[in-house]
């Protein structure tokens, strides 16, 4: 089973600033099946980022994701209101069980 | 415009075999390249992938639960059902079903659209 390890746990930053977000995997992706998502309270997930780095359709542009083999970064490169939510990422291929990041919380400072 | 709604109990005693329906719209299960997908969430914790049906009937599901899960279609009524047998009280979650396309990088099948989810709680 691949485990997906996101840090930190909780990203406090304030309304403009640039939000890095890790994700590292406990085994190599033979292929990029690294998806990321954000959640708000009460909020199905919402599909951010899919093949480590493409954008999904209607996602602004401040949203970039990167990696490959076990380390990959979501960056919003300048944080909206709406931005404040917690974020996953997730594996979609490779072993079973597809697994999930426990997750990155980012608050307002 | 794709649409994804869970149905189902809001409460289940222990031991009992839960059932749930994913009600679809916008697309049809029968069609090349499309696929269904359970993923849960307990209060205040992470997802976890359960178990995903394809547009040929294959079937993955997550290996610790497979015993317990049943994943099945019904492509005349839109419908997806996930049951679970032999709930207990750590089963307690949001259920969400999700709508799956292979993505254009890799092939592989991910989740671009989710249902609300549906509150399950597992208690006496």
């Amino acid at each position: 089973e691949i485990v997906l390890t996101q840090s930190p746990g909780t990203l406090y930053l304030s309304p403009g600033e640039r939000a890095t977000l890790s994700c590292r995997a406990s085994q190599i992706f033979s292929s990029n099946y690294l998806a990321w998502y954000q959640q708000k309270p009460g909020q199905a997930p919402r599909l951010l980022i899919y093949g480590a780095s493409t954008r999904a359709p209607d996602i602004p542009d401040r949203f970039s994701g990167r990696g490959s083999g076990t380390d990959f970064t979501l960056t919003i490169s300048r944080l909206e209101p709406e931005d404040f939510a917690v974020y996953y990422c997730h594996h979609y291929g490779g072993p079973l069980p597809y697994s999930f990041g426990q997750g990155t919380r980012l608050q307002i400072k | 415009q794709i649409t994804l709604r869970e149905s189902g109990p809001t409460l289940v005693k222990p031991t009992q075999t839960l059932t749930l329906t994913c009600s679809f719209s916008g697309f049809a299960l029968n069609g090349h390249g499309v696929g269904v997908g359970w993923i849960r969430q307990p209060p205040g914790k992470a997802l976890e992938w359960l178990a995903l049906i394809y547009w040929d009937d294959a079937k993955r599901y997550r290996p610790s639960l497979k015993t317990r899960l049943t994943i099945t279609k019904d492509t005349s009524k839109n419908h997806v059902v996930l049951k679970m047998t032999n709930m207990a009280p750590v089963d307690t979650a949001t259920y969400y079903c999700a709508h799956f396309v292979p993505e254009t990088v890799t092939g592989y099948y991910v989740g671009d659209l989710w249902g609300q989810g549906t509150l399950v709680t597992v208690s006496s």
